[in-house]
């Protein structure tokens, strides 16, 4: 069983450029959150996805998006890349059931972005 | 707002000894949940263990267990027999709501284990 995956694993980008990343998850999970985990810090919480919509989001602006896909597969687009944005991005899965959230959350490795 | 807090940046524990491991926690919700990770260098964070805010017993997964104390806002993890694989970040984290939600990390504690 296949646990949550993310691509890329590394990813270097310079100022002003945008950037894609991607998360499939743990099979089975219909939810999708993302986190910025910056260097010597805990994971902060940017949104997560259910059924295809935004359902959370944390205190992120608005150049951090990201959408769901029939799959439940997801992406996060970062738009107009600034230095501050250099941080490990995580993926975690969950199931949603019944309306009720029972189930924690697997992440996966993460995507490491480093912003010149 | 709703914080955790990790006073403990860095510790470290001899190899078969116990180490515990402090987390504090500021919420006026009655429903939450509190989580211990575990990140190695490899970063994959890895639940260790979970405790629901409304059951009272202590939460136990082998030698992991929690001395949950809710008037103090308080969750500690100890860890027992400690090995050279316990060697990682370990996070704190609390979700309000539904145990799926915004998970509200700690700092962390980077734990070593010597041998």
């Amino acid at each position: 069983d296949a646990g949550v995956t993310q691509s890329p694993t590394h990813l270097i980008k310079t100022r002003g450029q945008q950037v894609t990343l991607r998360c499939s998850p743990k099979s089975g999970h219909d939810t999708v959150s993302w986190y910025q985990q910056a260097l010597g810090q805990g994971p902060q919480f940017i949104f997560q996805y259910y059924e295809e919509e935004e359902r959370q989001r944390g205190n992120f602006p608005d150049r951090f998006s990201g959408h769901q896909f029939p799959n439940y597969s997801s992406e996060l687009n970062v738009n107009a890349l600034l230095l501050g944005d250099s941080a490990l991005y995580l993926c975690a899965s969950s199931i949603r059931f019944s309306g009720a959230l029972r189930d924690e959350q697997f992440f996966g490795p993460g995507t490491r972005l480093t912003v010149l | 707002a709703q914080t955790v807090t990790q006073s403990q940046p860095e510790m470290s524990v001899q190899e078969a000894e116990t180490v515990t491991l402090s987390c504090t926690y500021d919420t006026s919700e009655n429903n939450y949940y509190l989580f211990w990770y575990k990140q190695p260098p490899s970063r994959q964070m890895i639940l260790v263990i979970r405790q629901e805010a409304y059951k009272q017993q202590n939460a136990t997964e082998n030698r992991f267990s929690v001395n949950f104390q809710k008037a103090a806002k308080s969750f500690s993890l100890k860890i027992s027999d400690s090995q050279l694989g316990d060697t990682a970040m370990y996070f704190c984290a609390c979700v309000y709501g539904g145990s799926q939600g915004n998970l509200i990390f700690g700092k962390g504690t980077k734990l070593s284990v010597k041998p």
